[in-house]
């Protein structure tokens, strides 16, 4: 019973290719949000949302587009990928975006660039 | 803005020693203060939080008390186990962004 769960686990593409990276909780959280942790395992947010609407964008190339079809899913959609996104991203989710409030992490996608 | 700064790693310990990782934090406002774990190939685990100031976060045996004054949120253990290997993560949040210490690699030997 996985509560928060990526797909794939692992992406191999060539550099300029389109991919997108699939998130779904099963929590009844409101509130998802993207990270991307880099090689020297430093995470930053790069976007959230809750209730399906937009309500962190960090300063992310517009390459990366996130979607939220319902609030149980959220879904990256990265364009033209580039050698420096290889990295691992992280889906999370939490009951709302209130303070204090703690985010559930699924087990990554790690996304390597040939 | 926020930001947290924790103690640099790796950190290598022998079974049954005592743990200390310092975070400090740069905040405005009174944000909640937590600490994540990271196991290998996992994503990262809830370990405590505290909400507000002398507020002390414990699980697992862990520890920590969030005290304003020093702007600290020290993350300590009695008696490490070799399970308890991993990457911890001290992290804020204030208004709604949750912002991360660049982690401390944790290695406990036999």
């Amino acid at each position: 019973d996985t509560a928060v769960s990526q797909t794939p686990k692992y992406l191999v593409t060539q550099m300029g290719n389109d991919k997108s990276i699939k998130c779904e909780q099963n929590l009844g959280h409101d509130t998802m949000y993207w990270y991307k942790q880099d090689s020297k395992k430093f995470l930053k947010i790069m976007f959230s949302y809750n209730n399906k609407e937009l309500i962190i964008n960090e300063t992310v190339p517009n390459r990366f587009s996130p979607k939220s079809p319902d609030k149980a899913h959220l879904n990256l959609h990265i364009n033209s990928l580039e050698l420096g996104d290889s990295a691992v991203y992280f889906c999370a989710s939490s009951q709302d975006s209130g303070r204090g409030q703690p985010q559930h992490f699924g087990d990554g996608t790690r996304l390597s660039i040939l | 803005g926020n930001s947290v700064t924790q103690m640099e790693g790796p950190v290598t310990l022998s079974e049954e020693a005592f743990l200390t990782i310092n975070c400090t934090y740069t905040a405005t406002g009174y944000p909640s203060l937590f600490w994540y774990v990271q196991y290998p190939g996992e994503g990262l685990q809830l370990l405590l939080k505290a909400t507000k100031a002398d507020d002390k976060g414990s699980n697992k045996g862990f520890e920590a008390t969030y005290r304003k004054e020093t702007t600290s949120f020290h993350l300590e253990k009695g008696s490490v186990q070799v399970s308890d290997s991993a990457v911890y993560f001290c992290a804020l949040q204030g208004a709604q962004k949750l912002v991360f210490g660049q982690g401390t690699r944790l290695t406990i030997n036999p």
